[in-house]
């Protein structure tokens, strides 16, 4: 089992939709978990942090969590043409001394 | 600072070369880690310091490769004897403090091996 799972995609979501993408984690020691964006030729970009469990908004984002079920999701309301990328989940066990990635989620948003 | 630096942004060698990578951190992040990122995939881990101590190495880290971080500030990656499979970007990622504020990452190094 990988430690950190996501759907590769790709995700197509029209114009003003919202997006979810979905993470699911095999350690349950992980303390911090991250949503990176990631555009094509670029290097990751952190777009979005959460540590409990619940709902963090920012903006057009929200991250969710819940460690009893080991997911955490990223929503991107009013999604736009600008947010086609693809987005990396990352996680931190917390005993660990690094960032463990996900493979990505590709999001097409089409007009 | 702007952020982290890597240079060179592309690097083609012929296999069998030997490569050297360079990353600046941004300057108060004492924690510096180097990722590999192949096509498709999230970034692997391969090697962190804080400061100068190289403090944990991934079994992705061959002999072939040897990383440094003199005085606690820039670093290098060295791989010697490329192979094809190295072909990948090589991404430096750097943070103060508790992991749990995330990375920031530079642009990346793209290496390919012909």
């Amino acid at each position: 089992q990988k430690e950190v799972e996501q759907n590769s995609g790709p995700l197509s979501v029209p114009e003003g939709a919202i997006a979810s993408l979905n993470c699911t984690y095999s350690d349950r020691g992980s303390q911090s978990f991250f949503w990176y964006r990631q555009y094509s030729g670029k290097s990751p970009e952190l777009i979005m942090s959460i540590y409990s469990n619940g709902d963090k908004e920012d903006g057009r984002f929200t991250a969710q969590l819940n460690k009893a079920s080991q997911y955490v999701s990223l929503l991107i309301r009013d999604s736009q043409p600008s947010d086609s990328a693809t987005y990396l989940c990352a996680v931190d066990t917390g005993t660990a001394s690094k960032l463990t990635f996900g493979t990505g989620t590709r999001l097409q948003v089409t007009l | 600072d702007t952020g982290v630096s890597q240079n060179p942004r592309h690097k083609i060698t012929k296999r069998g070369q030997n490569v050297t990578f360079r990353c600046d951190p941004i300057s108060e992040h004492n924690r510096l880690y180097w990722y590999r990122q192949t096509l498709g995939q999230g970034p692997e881990f391969l090697t962190y310091f804080q400061n100068e101590a190289q403090l944990e190495k991934s079994r992705l880290l061959s002999d072939r490769f040897s990383a440094e971080r003199p005085k606690g500030s820039f670093s290098t990656l060295e791989i010697q004897r490329t192979e094809q499979g190295d072909s990948a970007m090589y991404l430096c990622a750097s943070t103060q403090g508790p992991l749990g504020y995330g990375y920031t990452f530079g642009s990346g190094t793209r290496l390919t091996v012909v």
